[in-house]
């Protein structure tokens, strides 16, 4: 089965640093999600990278899908209080899996002001 | 657009009680998948519905179920809760258009069992 490892578990910037969250699969990505939750709340959408290469951007997040399909990266640039919370990667495992996702394990991100 | 609708919030059960967890979709979507999310394993896919057919199951015993309408709308069943159950459960909904498969959660359903 496919797992996913993001890295690192949590992360304490200061607020207007840029910061990098990684998730790495064990097997080719098909369509790989990026989700942000408050704790104790449902997962919010942010982006979805399909294509090698794909680069995403909403706001000042941007994701990245590398060639192989097999890692993402997500980068917030000029970090800001309202970014605080847990960052979830998730996967499909393609073929007629389509409601099934795959989760990492979350980074928690805590911004100081 | 009215999101994804969890009902109830919050629930407290004892141990050997069983519990129903509701899930309204987004209108249109007819795709409902339920996960459980804990502190020790994370989020973990429970199963999924389309069209009133379960089309995925996760790795859960059989003491978790599940139903869906022709409305769409989704309830999940725990019986014989045990200690372990106690989560957040948390539903989403989806288009699915091709392989685009974007899943939108509800604000879950937090279960204590004591």
């Amino acid at each position: 089965s496919q797992e996913l490892e993001q890295s690192p578990q949590s992360l304490i910037v200061q607020e207007g640093k840029n910061l990098t969250i990684n998730c790495t699969s064990s097997k080719t990505l098909y369509g790989l999600y990026w989700y942000k939750q408050k704790y104790g709340e449902g997962l919010i959408f942010l982006m979805m990278l399909q294509k090698g290469g794909e680069e995403k951007s909403h706001e000042k997040i941007t994701a990245k899908l590398d060639e192989k399909k097999q890692q993402s990266s997500l980068h917030i640039t000029a970090s800001q209080p309202s970014h605080a919370g847990i960052y979830l990667c998730g996967a499909g495992a393609g073929g007629t899996s389509y409601g099934k996702l795959t989760f990492g394990q979350g980074t928690i991100l805590t911004v100081h002001p | 657009k009215a999101g994804v609708t969890q009902t109830p919030r919050y629930l407290i059960k004892t141990r050997g009680q069983q519990v129903t967890l509701s899930c309204s979709p987004i209108s249109g979507h007819r795709s409902v998948s339920w996960y459980q999310q804990t502190p020790g394993q994370g989020l973990q896919f429970l199963f999924e519905y389309f069209s009133e057919t379960q089309r995925n199951k996760g790795n859960f015993p059989g003491r978790f179920s599940g139903r869906q309408f022709s409305n769409s709308r989704s309830e999940m069943n725990v019986s014989t809760l045990e200690l372990g159950d106690s989560a957040l459960y948390l539903c989403a909904s989806s288009l699915q258009r091709g392989f685009k498969n974007i899943q939108y959660f509800g604000a879950g359903t937090r279960l204590s069992v004591l």
